[in-house]
């Protein structure tokens, strides 16, 4: 049984583009979250998607977006990218109830230059 | 505002000693609670979770913590720690999403 995946395991962007980071769920998963852990600091919630739709947002600006496919996968995009937007990005994935356990992903390292 | 508090950045035990990470919270009501472990470079694991009932948890790889709502407390313990055990542990609370702690780093010496 795969766990949680996400790709790529690690991307180098300059200042100003844009990056697509992708998670897929732990089988039997309907509900995906992502996070943000900056160097020295413990994961910040970015948002969680559910039957597609955003569920929950935690306190980043607009240029944090997301969607999630009918598969259950799902992207996370980041446009305008700055420097302090170097950090690992964690997927987790649950069951759908809101307050069942998270299973996290290997992360992707985003190192903005 | 909710959050949670580990109040050790860094601990450092010897092999065979025994280990306790503190965490607090600071909920209007019980949330659930998680304990993750990270090594370097890599994803979180759960150690172990409470949702209610039973206040001792027991998890994974010889992990466990207690629950003291009185203390808004739920720290973690291991009796005899291996080398292996080094890593960076984050205790977490769920109320729709995860709020994690800052963390504790383990340094395991010989």
């Amino acid at each position: 049984d795969a766990g949680v995946t996400q790709s790529p395991t690690h991307l180098i962007k300059t200042r100003g583009q844009q990056v697509t980071l992708r998670c897929s769920p732990k089988s039997g998963h309907d509900t995906v979250s992502w996070y943000q852990q900056a160097l020295g600091q413990g994961p910040q919630f970015i948002f969680q998607y559910y039957e597609e739709e955003e569920r929950q947002r935690g306190n980043f600006p607009d240029r944090f977006s997301g969607h999630q496919f009918p598969n259950y996968s799902s992207e996370l995009n980041v446009n305008a990218l700055l420097l302090g937007d170097s950090a690992l990005y964690l997927c987790a994935s649950s069951d759908g109830r809101a307050l069942e356990t998270q299973y996290f992903g290997p992360g992707t390292r985003l190192l903005v230059l | 505002a909710q959050s949670v508090t580990q109040p050790d950045i860094h601990i450092t035990v010897s092999e065979g000693a025994s280990l306790e990470l503190r965490c607090n919270y600071s909920y209007g009501a019980t949330p659930y609670l998680f304990w993750y472990v990270q090594s370097p470079g890599q994803g979180l694991q759960l150690l172990l979770k409470y949702f209610s009932g039973d206040t001792l948890v027991q998890g994974i790889k010889g992990f466990e913590a207690e629950f003291k709502r009185s203390q808004s407390s739920f720290n973690l313990r291991k009796p005899s720690v291996h080398w292996s055990d080094a890593a960076e542990y984050f205790c977490a609370a769920n109320d729709y999403k995860l709020s994690f702690g800052a963390g504790t780093t383990v340094t395991v010496r010989a």
